[in-house]
């Protein structure tokens, strides 16, 4: 079975903080991804990754940045944490090749910015 | 911009009724279509892609190209089907999620 490993299930941060957030997959995927859901919106892509130190923006980049130093991790960091950012981050990732665009989903960090 | 539209926000039905998940997404291409589906307190997971053909937990979806909709079925719902659900096409490679539609069935 695919894993892929969110570090926090909870974080309560305060304004103005800088904030990592990080995803662990074991299954060799080229591919990984940032979303943030909210009630109402869905989920919206924030970055992804299709190989070590390569990423692209997704929809709502802005605050954001993300790092992929090695295949299995992509870290995802808010430079100065705000209130707005207050929401679900869910992390996935997928092959390029094999079950092609399926992507699996971590278990989310539900992020609180005060 | 590709868009995908699921008009409900919550859909109440009663265990034993029907049910339809709708879904509509903006023509371009052909892309790859899926459901996925999040129960209570558990990630996000695949319930099933058009490609696949298949029935999962007694859903299934339909691809209208002509109407350019995916909407999801099941004859017979039940309690255990209580979820958020979904629609994402895939567009170069990226899943473009829809708002969501929570599904409650009812005892």
């Amino acid at each position: 079975d695919v894993k892929v490993t969110q570090s926090s299930r909870y974080l309560v941060k305060r304004t103005g903080e800088k904030v990592f957030l990080e995803c662990v997959q074991d299954m060799d995927h080229e591919n990984m991804f940032w979303y943030r859901q909210d009630p109402g919106l869905g989920l919206r892509l924030i970055y992804f990754s299709y190989d070590v130190k390569m990423k692209e923006k997704g929809d709502i980049p802005e605050g954001y940045s993300v790092s992929r130093e090695k295949k299995e991790r992509f870290s995802l960091i808010l430079e100065s944490a705000s209130t707005n950012q207050t929401s679900m981050y869910l992390c996935a990732s997928r092959p390029t090749s094999g079950r092609g665009n399926i992507q699996y989903f971590g278990a989310g960090t539900r992020l609180s910015v005060l | 911009a590709q868009r995908v539209t699921q008009p409900e926000k919550l859909l109440s039905v009663f265990k034993g009724a029907p049910v339809e998940l709708k879904c509509n997404y903006s023509y371009s291409g052909s892309p790859e279509l899926f459901w996925y589906v999040q129960y209570s307190r558990q990630r996000l997971q695949l319930l099933l892609r058009h490609i696949s053909r298949e029935s999962i937990k007694g859903f299934t979806a339909d691809l209208n190209k002509g109407e350019t909709s995916f909407h999801l079925k099941k004859p017979f719902a039940q309690e255990e089907d209580s979820a958020m659900y979904y629609c994402a096409p895939c567009y170069g490679g990226k899943l473009i999620f829809g708002q969501g539609t929570e599904l409650s069935v009812k005892p």
